[in-house]
Parts: C-alpha cells; structure tokens; sequence
C-alpha cells in the first residue's frame, strides 16, 4: 500500500494528557498538511509543510498544538493538555511534486486519519 | 472571512435521479477542487478547476467553475447508490499560501434504491 498512512488510528487520552499523532506521507511527496475533521463539517485547515519546511500555520491553531517534519518525510503533530474540544477526527494529507493526466501539485491524497476522544 | 459555503447540507435522491449541489465564495478564488468522502473513511480527490467557465466531466459527475469563479457546480446524473457519500469543495484564495485549500462543510448525499 503506496497511500498515506497515519498512527494510530484511534486514541483514546484523558483531558490534560498529551498526545503525538504520526503521518507517513506517500513517499516522495514533499508537501504535507494537517486537517481536523468533526462530525458533519469538512476538513479544517492546521498547517502545511513543504519538504521539512513549516510554511503556515492556521490562527485557528493554539500554541498546545505543534507540529514537525524533521526529514522532510513522516510528520508527527502533537497536542498537549489536551482539551474535550479537542476530540476530533485529525486527517494528514500529502500532494506530489509533479504533474499528471488528472493531478497536479496541487492534489491532496488524504490518509484515513487518527480519532481522538478526550474524555 | 473568507468562507467557502455549500448547499445543500443534506441531499436524499432517489436512485436513477439527477442532482446538484453547489459551491460559493464570498471572494474570488483561484482555483477550486471537489472531493468525495464515503461513510467512515477519508476525502478523496474527485477534481481541480481553475480557469473561469470551467466545465469538465467525470462519467455521470460534471463539474462547473462559475465566470466570476465564485461558485462551482456538481451535477450528478443517473444517482447510483455508489455515490452515497459527502462531497465537499475546497476553494483556494488568491492570498492565501500555496496549498492552503478551504473546505466546506459538504453536502452529504444519501441515495434510496
């Protein structure tokens, strides 16, 4: 399986814990992004890298939230003291260097997320 | 802000129906793209648009960019119950950095046989 992977894919922390949450993009993709999902909205934007470079990050993201791509290839995102609010569905997406037929630079390959509920 | 809205929330067609759920800005975007996402898994690339009256189709799916690239259109014809799923679009800002899309929050399609 070539697609983007992410671990774990469920997790489950008591408020005020911290969790690390790890995304493998596919490989020689060199950008890579951070969403979070809940249920019946669409994937909220947190922050995007370009090779090992962080090139934005959303205001919507507080200073719990951290996230790294040291090599420029998996990315970790972790969130501290965690909250309730917290909970959500947390998507990596990784976009390809070159163009295709149907893809461009441009096109997101979404990995099937990490669940978190913070009790 | 800038928001990328959609509508219908909730779609229910009956199988063999045509529908259309649709895309707006309140700003211009650059470019746009569409995704679909099924029950209990992750987004999926459908599409891009980028140039102003942008038509392209899909099998059953056409997809349409507006002249003032505001809004965008999905038609689906001939529902399936394989397109049961949320499809959501994604508007990229001329000032916002390269690859920082913004989603909507999807129209959720449910189809009955």
């Amino acid at each position: 399986d070539t697609g983007v992977s992410q671990d774990p894919r469920h997790k489950i922390t008591k408020r005020g814990q911290n969790v690390t949450f790890r995304c493998d993009p596919i490989s020689e993709h060199n950008r890579l992004y951070w969403y979070r999902q809940t249920l019946g909205q669409g994937p909220e934007f947190l922050t995007y890298f370009q090779n090992e470079a962080q090139l934005e990050k959303s205001r919507l993201l507080s200073d719990r939230f951290s996230a790294e791509r040291p090599k420029g290839s998996f990315s970790t995102l972790e969130i501290q003291r965690t909250e309730q609010g917290d909970s959500a569905m947390y998507l990596c997406a990784s976009s390809p260097r070159t163009y295709t037929r149907h893809t461009n630079q441009e096109t997101q390959y979404f990995g099937p997320g990490t669940r978190l509920l913070v009790l | 802000g800038q928001q990328v809205m959609q509508i219908p929330q909730y779609q229910h067609v009956q199988e063999g129906e045509d529908f259309t759920t649709y895309c707006n800005s309140s700003t211009t975007l650059s470019n746009i793209q569409w995704y679909k996402q099924r029950p209990g898994g992750h987004p999926v690339f459908l599409i891009q648009l980028v140039k102003s009256g942008e038509v392209k189709k899909q099998k059953r799916l056409t997809f349409q960019f507006g002249e003032a690239k505001k809004n965008s259109s999905l038609h689906i014809t001939a529902t399936q119950t394989t397109d049961v799923g949320t499809y959501f679009c994604a508007g990229k800002h001329p000032t916002d950095s390269w690859g920082k899309f913004q989603f909507g929050a999807g129209t959720q399609v449910v189809v009955t046989p």
